[in-house]
């Protein structure tokens, strides 16, 4: 059984859609992550939730959207997709426990925009 | 506020050589500190961790790294470069990794293994 499930792996897109990436941790964790990558590989955090309740939410455009319906899942949702938005996104979970504080990481949902 | 440099953005390295992959962190309280590594079109996958017990850690397929509080340093190596080991490399800091707190990554070391 996968740990951390993104779908989907692949999403090539126009400018101006919406669309979803959805994650899911099989771990027990309570907290999960969105990163994106771009094309250095440089690696960002979104938004990160703790027990469906959002805990961090970094400067990134209102067009994303997190939604937590529970803590074994966390979706983003992306509107009026751009060039720029073109990147790598990982969902990842861990747990608030000081001495297994590791993050887990999906295998990464890869989003084109033309 | 916590921050990771990693000098190298490329190393190159013989099969069979010692790997060297260098992290430095700037924390204002202790730190734990990560490295993980990230193998082409997957995820991130966990190497090792140091969270304030050895200094020296261990960690998966040979790899080990020291934590050096005087240096800021929490340099990776691997006695002998495997092929296997061409990937890309990640140095992470947390002030504390409970409730979400904000793991901060440095920019990457790409690993290339030449035979």
């Amino acid at each position: 059984d996968t740990a951390v499930s993104q779908t989907p792996k692949y999403l090539v897109t126009q400018m101006g859609n919406d669309k979803s990436i959805k994650c899911e941790q099989n771990l027990g964790h309570d907290t999960m992550y969105w990163y994106k990558q771009d094309s250095k590989k440089f690696l960002k955090i979104m938004f990160s939730y703790n027990n469906k309740e959002l805990i961090i939410n970094e400067t990134v455009p209102n067009r994303f959207s997190p939604k937590s319906p529970d803590k074994a899942h966390l979706n983003l949702h992306i509107n009026s997709l751009e060039l720029g938005d073109s990147a790598v996104y990982f969902c990842a979970s861990s747990h608030s426990d000081a001495n297994t504080g590791e993050l887990f990481f999906g295998e990464g949902s890869r989003l084109t925009v033309l | 506020a916590q921050s990771v440099t990693q000098l190298g953005s490329h190393v190159s390295v013989s099969e069979g050589a010692l790997v060297l992959l260098r992290c430095n962190y700037s924390s204002s309280v202790p730190p734990y500190l990560f490295w993980y590594v990230q193998y082409p079109n997957q995820g991130l996958q966990l190497l090792l961790k140091y969270t304030s017990a050895a200094t020296l850690v261990k960690g998966i397929n040979g790899f080990e790294a020291e934590f050096k509080k005087s240096e800021t340093s929490f340099h990776l190596t691997k006695p002998s470069a495997h092929m296997s080991d061409a990937a890309e490399y990640f140095c992470a800091v947390t002030p504390n990794p409970e409730y979400g707190q904000n793991f901060v990554f440095g920019p990457g070391t790409r690993l290339s293994v030449l035979p």
